[in-house]
């Protein structure tokens, strides 16, 4: 069985521009969340998908944030436009239907570096 | 605040020897994770213990669980060089309501000398 998987694995951009993050869950998993650690910080929960429902986005630092997950399936973050402290590694996880308070899978995250 | 906090930041072993870390926490909780990180890799889960349970065990990996002090340990037994990695416990707390989400210590950094 597939884990999680994200893309791109890194990505170098400059501030003001845009960019996606995409994450693809373990198949069948209704469960989907998004963490993200910057630099000497711990790692922090952004959002909580369930199916394609947003149930818990307390955790999005600001509008320049946008999550999707349209069909249930993957999901994407944009962050329009970055900025210089949105530097960090990005997370995505997932967990089975009924699962919200069981093992969360992992991928292995998007390194993003805004200069 | 941090809900979870972890001890020591940093633990260097000789191969062979026992690694304990511990990770101490606020608010009452409904399970705690413990994850490990591989330089520059992913999160790779490796233990979810309950608030109902005190002790689980995993090949070399011995879990506690002490809901009264709020605090968990992490025991990995006869380490090894490819046990080195970063180690991260994590709560999913009764205040989460139903999301789930999990609340990330600052980590320790487990170094294994060959």
């Amino acid at each position: 069985e597939a884990g999680v998987t994200q893309f791109p694995s890194h990505s170098v951009i400059e501030k003001g521009q845009t960019v996606t993050l995409r994450c693809d869950p373990i198949s069948g998993h209704d469960n989907l969340y998004w963490y993200r650690r910057v630099m000497g910080k711990e790692i922090k929960f952004l959002l909580h998908f369930v199916k394609e429902s947003k149930q818990d986005e307390s955790g999005m630092p600001n509008n320049r944030f946008l999550a999707e997950r349209t069909g249930g399936t993957y999901s994407t973050l944009k962050v329009q436009p970055a900025e210089l402290e949105d530097s960090g590694v990005y997370f995505c996880a997932s967990s089975p239907f009924g699962g919200a308070r069981e093992t969360q899978y992992f991928g292995p995250g998007t390194r993003l570096l805004v200069l | 605040s941090q809900q979870g906090e972890e001890d020591p930041q940093a633990l260097s072993i000789q191969e062979g020897e026992n690694a304990t870390m511990n990770c101490s926490y606020k608010t009452s909780i409904n399970n705690l994770q413990w994850y490990r990180q591989n330089s520059g890799r992913g999160l790779v889960h490796l233990i979810l213990i309950r608030s109902n349970e005190r002790e689980k065990h995993s090949g070399r990996l011995r879990v506690t669980l002490d809901t009264s002090k709020k605090s968990s340990s992490l025991l990995i037994t006869a380490s090894r060089a490819a046990d080195t990695a970063s180690y991260f416990c994590a709560t999913d707390a009764w205040s989460s309501g139903n999301t789930g989400k999990l609340i990330f210590g600052q980590g320790t950094t487990l170094q294994v000398k060959p």
